[in-house]
């Protein structure tokens, strides 16, 4: 299986500021043939099912909004909110859907300071 | 409007069998792959497998492959998650999803409601 890790395991922003989450699987999620990263971002609020917000690592799902941005290739990604607002408060999976099975990472929580 | 809507939650005694159900509407249902994610109490989420509705391919995580089963009913659009002996350790919210591109496997787009299976003496 690939093993993903995500880092901070929580971290509080000040409302407006940036917001950074890393994400890093075990292999690479990048397929050659089409050069795409199989790599998504959810967020997840209390009480809530998740919430797709980038696919193809750094594609926004229709609907959400521009601040939330998506990086990276290979092993290493990187999810950015660019200026916090309050409905942000969530906490925020990668997922890989390179390999089955398609596993999540651990979650960043993230909260207002 | 496309969506997953899952059956109501469960309360059960370890042994005794389950079946959940997810309903898809307002798409072509045989057309996308249909995942399973459980999610422990204050835990993340996990996979646990997917099936394609056109012909009930499916693929399991090795962490879920044997304790239970996905099955899909192409005639009344719904996907169904199954346990034969349920276990404490089994209590969780299962959420059905849907795959993003037609008859591909990959990221989830659509997301039911959630069940909470709880498992308890």
């Amino acid at each position: 299986d690939i093993v993903m890790t995500q880092s901070p395991d929580s971290l509080a922003v000040s409302l407006g500021e940036r917001a950074t989450i890393q994400c890093k699987s075990s292999q690479s999620v990048l397929y050659s043939s089409n050069n795409k990263n199989y790599l998504a971002w959810y967020q997840q609020k209390p009480g809530q099912p998740p919430k797709l917000l980038i696919y193809w690592a750094s594609t926004r799902e229709s609907g959400v909004p521009d601040r939330f941005s998506g990086s990276g290739s290979g092993t290493d990604f990187t999810l950015t909110i660019s200026t916090l607002q309050a409905e942000d408060v969530a906490v925020y999976y990668c997922q890989q859907y390179c390999n089955t099975p398609f596993t999540f990472g651990p979650g960043t929580k993230v909260d207002i300071k | 409007e496309v969506q997953l809507v899952q059956s109501g939650a469960e309360v059960k005694k370890p042994g005794e069998s389950l079946k959940i159900s997810c309903k898809g509407s307002g798409y072509s249902f045989i057309s996308y792959w249909i995942g399973w994610v459980r999610q422990m109490p204050g835990k993340g989420l996990e996979w646990m497998g997917i099936i394609y509705a056109g012909d009930s391919d499916t693929r399991y995580s090795p962490s879920f492959q044997g304790q239970v089963t996905i099955s899909a009913d192409r005639s009344i659009s719904t996907t169904y998650l199954e346990w034969s002996s349920l276990k404490a350790s089994d209590t969780a919210m299962y959420f059905c999803a849907r795959c993003l591109i037609p008859g591909t496997a990959d990221a989830f787009d659509i997301w039911g409601q959630g069940t909470l299976v709880t498992v308890s003496s």
